[in-house]
């Protein structure tokens, strides 16, 4: 079964250090996602990408962060400089093109840490 | 603006029992609805989805939920629950046209007792 893929699964930063997480979308997909689950709380969209452009964003999303297709494959997400709370679960996902109704296909996530 | 609430934060059961979480949802317009289940250490999953037609959708695992639209609700239920059903559990919902971006509940931890 396709499946989305992320790494790293775990992330270690300093804070103020600029991260960038990766993720594989299901290679047909077209509509891509990154998601976070600050501990405890409930998960939280924060951008959706098609075509190479940001087509919907949260007011979390803030100029501390950009999201990238660099190369056809991998779809990027890069805070330029972590702060405390920035520390989440941050999940990828992607989903196809095949009409409106569609779900949502997630990657196990990327545990990050800022200190 | 959606919302969804997810009224059972954590839920013990014991193995065989029944089980009903419930999910409702703030929105003006024609919703998506979906129930993810994410295992220990693993990745959201889908469990089922609703986007139109029969109200009672079946999913994966024995799981079914119920589309209520006058009470805005789409809780989710199984008969009768196993150990390894000890996840937590997510409603989310999305428009039926326009934004694709989920809206989350904030989740139902599921500890299922052998």
């Amino acid at each position: 079964e396709p499946e989305v893929t992320q790494t790293p699964s775990h992330q270690v930063t300093q804070m103020g250090q600029e991260v960038i997480l990766r993720c594989v979308p299901i290679s047909n997909h077209l509509y891509f996602y990154w998601y976070r689950q600050i501990l405890g709380q409930k998960v939280e969209f924060l951008v959706s990408f098609y075509n190479n452009e940001i087509s919907e964003k949260s007011e979390i999303f803030d100029d501390q962060f950009s999201v990238e297709r660099p190369d056809g494959s991998n779809f990027t997400l890069k805070i330029r400089s972590t702060k405390l709370e920035d520390s989440a679960m941050y999940f990828c996902a992607s989903t196809s093109m095949e009409g409106l109704n569609t779900e949502a296909f997630f990657g196990q996530g990327t545990r990050l840490t800022v200190v | 603006a959606q919302s969804v609430s997810q009224h059972n934060h954590h839920v013990i059961l014991s193995e065989a029992a029944s089980l009903e979480l419930g999910c409702n949802y703030s929105y003006g317009g024609t919703v998506n609805l979906f129930w993810y289940v994410q295992y220990p250490g693993q990745h959201l999953q889908l469990l089922l989805k609703y986007f139109s037609g029969d109200p009672l959708v079946k999913g994966i695992k024995g799981f079914e939920a119920e589309f209520i639209k006058s009470k805005f609700s789409f809780n989710l239920r199984k008969p009768s629950v196993q150990w390894s059903d000890t996840a937590e559990y997510f409603c989310a919902v999305n428009a039926a046209t326009g934004r694709r971006a989920l809206t989350f509940g904030s989740g139902t931890r599921l500890q299922v007792q052998p």
